[in-house]
């Protein structure tokens, strides 16, 4: 099982900053197949990035999403009051495909 | 526009089976190459991805489940089903059915049913 440890547990800033979040993969996770979701609290996930670095339809370009291997980030460029929420990463090269733990966008 | 209903008992005794279904609209089941997937979320904590289901009826599950888990596709109704086994309170989730973008994989899922709450009594 691919074990994904997601960094940093929480992560506190202010709107109009840039937002990293890592998502690091116990085994290469092959064919970048690894998605980014966002989550609000009482609501669905929603899917942000797919395949590493895909945007889905209708995501700000603001978020992006890289990396290959083991190791992938999601950055939002410049962030919004409606972008504090949870976020996850998921990986589907192997099952099961497991999820990360969360990072927690916080305000500062 | 495609839509996913989760459907079933939010009340459920330890050591009972729950049964959930998910009713798919705006898109043929059977007709097209995805995964349906079922996910489940604990109060307050992570998700977990319990298992997958190809349209033709091939399966994946978690293996920490398998032993419980049954997932089956009716596409004549145009849905998929979860059952789950010898419930205990661990059980207690939000429970979500969902789409992957991409077809033929089972992961990437961008549209999701609101989620079904099922609690597991003692």
């Amino acid at each position: 099982e691919i074990v994904l440890t997601q960094s940093p547990g929480t992560l506190s800033l202010s709107p109009g900053e840039r937002a990293t979040l890592s998502c690091r993969a116990s085994q290469s996770v092959s064919s970048g197949y690894l998605a980014w979701y966002q989550q609000k609290p009482g609501q669905a996930p929603r899917l942000l990035i797919y395949g590493a670095s895909s945007r889905a339809t209708g995501i700000p370009d603001r978020f992006s999403g890289s990396g290959s291997g083991a190791a992938f980030t999601l950055t939002i460029s410049r962030l919004e009051p409606e972008d504090f929420a949870l976020y996850y990463c998921q990986q589907y090269s192997s099952s099961p495909y497991t999820f990360g733990q969360g990072t927690k966008l916080e305000i500062k | 526009q495609l839509h996913l209903q989760e459907s079933g008992p939010g009340l459920v005794k330890a050591s009972e089976t729950l049964s959930l279904t998910c009713t798919v609209s705006g898109d043929s089941i059977s007709s097209s190459s995805y995964y349906w997937g079922w996910i489940r979320q604990p109060p307050g904590k992570g998700l977990e991805w319990i298992g997958s289901i190809y349209s033709g009826g091939s399966t994946s599950h978690h293996p920490s489940l398998k032993s419980r888990v049954t997932i089956s596709v009716d596409t004549s109704k145009n849905q998929f089903s979860l059952t789950l086994r010898s419930l205990t309170a661990a059980d207690t989730a939000v429970y979500y059915c969902a789409r992957p973008v991409d077809q033929w994989l089972a992961g990437g899922f961008d549209y999701w049913g609101q989620g079904t709450l099922v609690t597991v009594s003692s």
